[in-house]
Formats: structure tokens, sequence, C-alpha cells
């Protein structure tokens, strides 16, 4: 039973446009929330989190939006630029916060066109 | 910093052979983690140590696998024998300390191909 769900396997937007992307979860006990992209050929690299106090974090053009009754959160990344185009994964963890309990979605791959 | 480091970056055997991974963490880094890529199953969680001690390797999937971090530089994680479904991206990554808000930073991975 996946636990983070990521319902769109891809997503293609135009450059200088808005790129949403969504995650869903099912466990309520889940308190910290992080995005990963992942370009071919390397390991995933950290984009940006929020906790479970916060309903939203920003950084830069990206920023993540957290709705704790819906169990969704989402990624906006605006504008979106060519080089945004990877995979992008959603992860939640909690119980305490134990890194071990840190669960994957199984991705999203954006695709940015100039 | 040199990052993650793992080897080799791609590993192709015959199935029945052993394989071994092996990853270098970040330096200073205490905890490490072997996570495994499939196209139906994501980015899984196979085993973490915390300070060289395995803490929990409930995701390691059958007892063809072990992991083993004999130091705070160096772990290794081997499959004896191989099979073709062990066929997938490893991935090893470390991170400062232990909570949930820890980032991880990850290798670039080990693809396996098990013929």
């Amino acid at each position: 039973d996946q636990q983070v769900k990521q319902n769109s396997p891809s997503l293609s937007v135009q450059e200088g446009r808005i790129s949403i992307l969504n995650c869903d979860y099912t466990n309520s006990m889940f308190d910290y929330f992080l995005w990963y992209k992942k370009y071919p050929a390397e390991g995933p690299t950290f984009l940006i989190s929020i906790s479970s106090i916060k309903d939203k974090n920003e950084d830069g053009r990206f920023t993540v939006f957290l709705n704790k009754s819906a169990k969704h959160l989402s990624l906006h990344i605006v504008p979106s630029q060519p080089g945004d185009s990877a995979v992008y994964f959603c992860a939640a963890s909690g119980n305490g916060g134990s890194q071990g309990n840190l669960i994957f979605g199984k991705g999203t791959k954006l695709s940015v066109k100039p | 910093d040199a990052g993650v480091i793992q080897s080799p970056r791609h590993e192709v055997t015959e199935m029945g052979q052993e394989v071994t991974l092996r990853c270098k963490p970040i330096s200073g880094h205490n905890s490490l983690f072997w996570y495994r890529q499939t196209m139906m199953r994501g980015l899984e969680l196979l085993i973490y140590f915390n300070n060289n001690v395995p803490i929990d390797d409930s995701g390691m999937p059958e007892d063809r696998f072990s992991a083993k971090m004999p130091n705070a530089s160096f772990s290794t994680l081997k499959i004896q024998p191989s099979e073709p479904r062990d066929s997938a991206v490893y991935f090893c990554a470390s991170s400062l300390g232990w909570g949930g808000s820890e980032k991880l930073f990850f290798g670039s991975g080990t693809q396996l191909s098990v013929l």
C-alpha cells in the first residue's frame, strides 16, 4: 500500500509558466515533507521541505503548499525553466522524525519546453 | 566536498554471481542509507545505519542481501547470489543527523543488470 502517492507520472509545461506537482499521503503520522529533484544518471537532490506546523514554504522560484486536512501537498515552480526538467520525488517522514521512515513517492517527470 | 561516492557506476553480471556495491558517505555524516529504485516500486529504503550501526534492515528483500558499515567512511551492499529481478539502480545516501528533517545527500547510484 503506497503511503505517498504521486498520481501524475509526467507533466509538460511551457517555459515561463507555472509547474504544479502534486502529492497525496495516507499516513496522518507524517509530520515532515520533502521534495527531491533527480536528473538522469544522477542521484536525487534535496529541493525544499515543509514541516506539518506550516502550510507554506517558499524558496526562490519554488513553493511547497501543505493541506493537512486533505493530506495533500504541492510543489509550485514559477517561472518554469528548461533546466527544471527532471523527475521530482515527494517524500514524507513521521513517527517522531526517524529518518528511516522517509517514504518516497514514485516521482513525476517534469518537462519544461522552451 | 566530493559528495557521496558510489562504485561501480554500472555493473553487469550473470545470475548466481556475487555483487558488491560500495559507498563512501560525506565526511562527518553519521547516517547512511541504501535505496533501490525500480519502475514498479520507485525508491525503496533497504537499510540504514546510524554511527555505523544498522538500525533497520526490514527493507532488505531477502537473505541474499546484506550490508555492512565497518567504519564511518565506507559501506557495502552485497547480493549473493544475484537474480535478474535484482536489476535496478541502487543509491547510497548520507545525512548529517538523525531526524526526519535532515536532508539526504545521494550518490549517483549503481545501475545493476543481472542477466
